[in-house]
């Protein structure tokens, strides 16, 4: 089970972090992702990262402004977002691939119910 | 940066129609394309996987299929259930999505 957290609103240029707490599988074992869906829109993939947390990839629209991390003793991922912009608003789902390429490319086989994040002054 | 189509992006369909949505990647992918469904307020959720293999759990009356560039996801009886919102996914390199077909009841 992933269940996400801390998703609010935020003005413009602001800071949020966003936490996913996995239960039911042996996390550290897994790389995780980050998925967005904007109002009405499709799902977008955000961020990637490698089981022991040394690999990172992200989509060009974040990168150098989001930051994605784990702690694999408290089974948990994280979204560190930083000078976020309207753009950003989104329901931010974290995700397990079961990973196939070398970038954490890999299809989610296991979805949390998401977190709404909203920007705007 | 691999770009994919999925068309069309609204479909109206009555229950036990057989309905097929279309996938299209700007470059071959080796198959590996997966298939979700999604439906408002709940987790997404993986029906196939490397264009045809069908997910634990999923109903049979699902399929996928396709190569190359091009792809379909059928569903060879749509059940009431089955009303929502359905993305592809190229997984070779990050994991790029379609923008959605939503199946809507006619």
């Amino acid at each position: 089970q992933l269940v996400e957290s801390g998703g609010k609103l935020v003005q413009p240029g602001g800071s949020l972090r966003l936490s996913c707490a996995a239960s039911g599988f042996p996390f550290s074992g897994y790389w995780m992702t980050w998925v967005r869906q904007a109002p009405g829109k499709g799902l977008e993939w955000v961020a990637n990262i490698q089981a022991d947390g040394r690999q990172n990839f992200y989509v060009d629209s974040v990168r150098g402004r989001f930051t994605i991390s784990r702690d694999n003793a408290k089974r948990s991922l994280y979204l560190q977002m930083n000078n976020l912009r309207v753009e950003d608003t989104a329901l931010y789902f974290c995700a397990r691939p079961i990973v196939i390429g070398v970038d954490g490319g890999g299809y989610l086989d296991l979805w949390g119910r998401g977190t709404l994040v909203t920007v705007s002054s | 940066d691999i770009q994919m189509t999925q068309s069309p992006s609204t479909l109206s369909a009555s229950v036990a129609d057989r309905v097929t949505i279309t996938c299209r990647a700007s470059q071959t992918i080796n198959n590996l394309l997966a298939w979700y469904q999604h439906k408002p307020g709940k987790a997404p959720k993986l029906l196939i996987y490397k264009a045809s293999n069908l997910e634990s759990g999923v109903p049979s009356r699902f399929s996928g299929s396709g190569s190359g560039t091009e792809f379909t996801l059928t569903i060879s009886s749509l059940q009431p259930d089955d009303f929502a919102t359905y993305y592809c996914q190229q997984y070779i390199t990050s994991g790029t999505f379609g923008q959605g077909t939503k199946v809507e009841i006619k």
